[in-house]
């Protein structure tokens, strides 16, 4: 069964502390993306990377890196975390080549920064 | 821009049948998904639509018109298990996914 791993389902940070969201897939996809969902407003792309090494900026990038070290492994850091980061945080897995395969997700962090 | 619009929310009867309309505003056209979410879990995939017309899979079924830049999620049979947020996703000319904010589908028995 394909999988899509978050570290943690919920994280509570305090508010200038830097904090690191890691995801692993096991589905060898190149592609690989962040977003984070809140009430009404629906899925926002924060990063996303087509290959090892490489990132690209989403709609909601201030604030965030990723590190993509690893084919696997797409890693989402807040450099100094913010009540208004506060958020379900989500990260997914796609092929390259299949047009009609969509995203896997995994199931999600819920961070509460007070 | 690009704008992907749905119902915020619909209520439905179980058993009853019920369609959630989707309509769409992208740069370009790569397809288009139905997402299905249970609370506090992960979106998961529910069906894909890239060229006109119906696709049926069991209880559920997609209509697309591109020209109409609409689509359609028709659930049947409803179960109370069906009591989900039910997302938008067009693919555009980028191949990004394009989100709408969901619809909360709740059943009542």
């Amino acid at each position: 069964d394909v999988k899509v791993t978050q570290s943690s389902r919920y994280l509570v940070k305090r508010t200038g502390e830097k904090v690191f969201l890691e995801c692993v897939q096991d589905m060898d996809h190149e592609n690989m993306f962040w977003y984070r969902q809140d009430p009404g407003l629906g899925l926002r792309l924060i990063y996303f990377s087509y290959d090892v090494k490489m990132k690209e900026k989403g709609d909601i990038p201030e604030g965030y890196s990723v590190s993509r070290e690893k084919k696997e492994r797409f890693s989402l850091i807040l450099e100094s975390a913010s009540t208004n980061q506060t958020s379900m945080y989500l990260c997914a897995s796609s092929p390259t080549g299949r047009t009609y395969y969509g995203y896997t997700f995994g199931s999600g962090t819920r961070l509460t920064v007070v | 821009g690009q704008n992907i619009d749905q119902p915020t929310e619909m209520t439905a009867t179980e058993g009853a049948i019920v369609q959630i309309n989707c309509t769409y505003q992208t740069s370009g056209f790569n397809g288009l998904f139905w997402y299905q979410q249970h609370a506090g879990e992960a979106p998961t995939f529910l069906s894909y639509n890239v060229l006109d017309g119906l696709e049926e899979k069991g209880r559920f079924s997609s209509f697309l018109s591109r020209s109409k830049g609409y689509s359609y999620l028709l659930l049947k049979e409803l179960q109370m298990k069906d009591s989900a947020s039910y997302l938008c996703a067009v693919r555009d000319s980028n191949y990004q996914l394009i989100w709408g904010a969901g619809t909360k589908l709740i059943i009542k028995p």
